[in-house]
């Protein structure tokens, strides 16, 4: 079946310009995590939506990141003003259940390149 | 701070040799385990995870991992790996007593396995 997808995969940006990075959950998937990768790194968690509730943010860097699910499926994340430390593999996550038993199924990341 | 240790970033084996790949948790209270694996070019999948109840789990792929409450240590191993196994792990980690539900990455172990 069809898993988790991203896109684009690969964007280049120039610093101060925003973008927007798209994640298609896996169909019926309750949750949802976004986490960011720098080269060399663990992926480390921004943010979680339990269906549209938007009920952790702790892991975003700053106010220039957000992250919506509007209708509980497709999720953007928008970084504004983008920085050469935003440089990184964004990595979307969807999980089935609501508790923390559930397998995390991770799509295929956009890397973000700031110039 | 919680933090994932992976103390080895990169290890290259020949084929047939045996792998322990060391993960090691700062969190002081019960833990949810996993390792995960990014195979070149695919997405992270779960490779083995550990709950509650026998402290030593088995996987896919003949992985099996041994969950050390006293050592706070959740050690990868294969008797005998293959060429296949070429890849990055990573440990990770959840907190079952907190609210949040978010993995907890260490920074991963580059694997090469030489035919």
């Amino acid at each position: 079946g069809a898993g988790v997808s991203q896109s684009p995969r690969y964007k280049v940006a120039k610093r101060g310009q925003d973008v927007a990075l798209r994640c298609d959950p896996i169909s019926g998937h309750v949750s949802l995590f976004w986490y960011q990768q720098a080269l060399g790194q663990g992926p480390e968690f921004l943010t979680y939506f339990q269906n549209e509730a938007q009920l952790d943010k702790s892991g975003l860097p700053s106010d220039r990141f957000f992250a919506e699910r509007p209708e509980g499926s497709v999720s953007t994340l928008k970084i504004q003003r983008t920085q050469q430390e935003d440089s990184a593999v964004y990595l979307c996550a969807s999980s089935p259940g609501r508790t923390k038993t559930y397998e995390q199924y991770f799509g295929p990341g956009t890397r973000l390149t700031v110039t | 701070a919680q933090s994932v240790s992976q103390h080895n970033h990169h290890v290259i084996l020949s084929e047939a040799a045996s792998l322990e790949l060391g993960c090691n948790y700062s969190y002081g209270g019960t833990v949810n385990l996993f390792w995960y694996v990014q195979y070149p070019g695919q997405h992270l999948q779960l490779l083995l995870k550990y709950f509650s109840g026998d402290p030593l789990v088995k996987g896919i792929k003949g992985f099996e991992a041994e969950f050390i409450k006293s050592k706070f240590s959740f050690n990868l191993r294969k008797p005998s790996v293959q060429w296949s196994d070429t890849a990055e792990y990573f440990c990770a980690v959840t907190k079952t007593q907190t609210g949040a539900n978010n993995l907890f990455f260490g920074t991963g172990t580059r694997l090469t396995v030489i035919p």
